[in-house]
């Protein structure tokens, strides 16, 4: 089975703009979670997604949205980028509750 | 509330040692604990997990140790090689909202060195 994958793989952006980040879960996988990783943070949860509903969000302003698709594929959008949106942002995936997450090689986004 | 923190930031072990990674938990109510391998400009990787009901369980060279008592949670890694060398994560799976189980929490990390 192909792995979890997500686009762009780099990403530059400003001050002020919006950036909509692309998952695809492994197949048969219907639960999609963001992470948020950085230096000083480490790894923190963003939301989690399950056949199209959010089911649990981390503590992060409203500027961090997601949502998923009927094909399980979700997509995380930050508006009004800040610099300190700058981060390595994974994807995960898993078949159900209490099953083991696998993640994506993440999104680097860069804030300038 | 939640936590989930490593004693040992960085870690450095001759090659073919044995490396022990450590880590400590603060939510009683977790049942499900991963390890996470991370190499640079890659995604975790999952190495190995163990369910609160269990206190060992071993993977390919890998162990895993969990003592609910002291809420601690170690890696084993045995004739550690070079390609061991990234940071590992351990991560807890507590319940989210509604009762549903998985909202993972991890870890700072470790960086393992593997020296040849």
């Amino acid at each position: 089975k192909a792995g979890v994958t997500q686009t762009p793989r780099y990403l530059i952006k400003t001050r002020g703009q919006q950036v909509t980040l692309s998952c695809s879960p492994i197949s048969g996988h219907r639960s999609v979670s963001w992470y948020q990783q950085t230096p000083g943070q480490g790894l923190q949860f963003l939301f989690e997604y399950f056949s199209e509903t959010q089911r649990n969000k981390g503590n992060f302003p409203g500027r961090f949205s997601g949502r998923q698709f009927s094909n399980s594929r979700s997509e995380m959008n930050v508006s009004t980028l800040e610099l300190g949106d700058s981060a390595l942002y994974l994807c995960a995936s898993r078949a159900g509750a209490g099953e083991t997450q696998y993640f994506g090689p993440g999104t680097r986004l860069l804030v300038l | 509330g939640e936590s989930v923190g490593l004693h040992l930031p960085t870690l450095s072990v001759q090659e073919g040692d044995n490396s022990i990674i450590n880590c400590a938990y603060s939510n009683s109510a977790s049942d499900y604990f991963i390890w996470y391998k991370q190499e640079s400009g890659k995604g975790p990787q999952f190495i190995i997990d163990i369910r609160s009901n269990m206190d060992k369980r071993q993977g390919q060279r890998v162990t895993v140790l969990l003592n609910k008592t002291v809420k601690h949670l170690s890696l084993q890694i045995a004739a550690t090689q070079p390609g061991d060398s990234a940071v590992y994560f351990c991560a807890e799976n507590s319940k989210g909202i509604g009762g549903s189980n998985y909202k993972l929490t991890f870890g700072k990390g470790t960086l393992l060195t593997v020296n040849p």
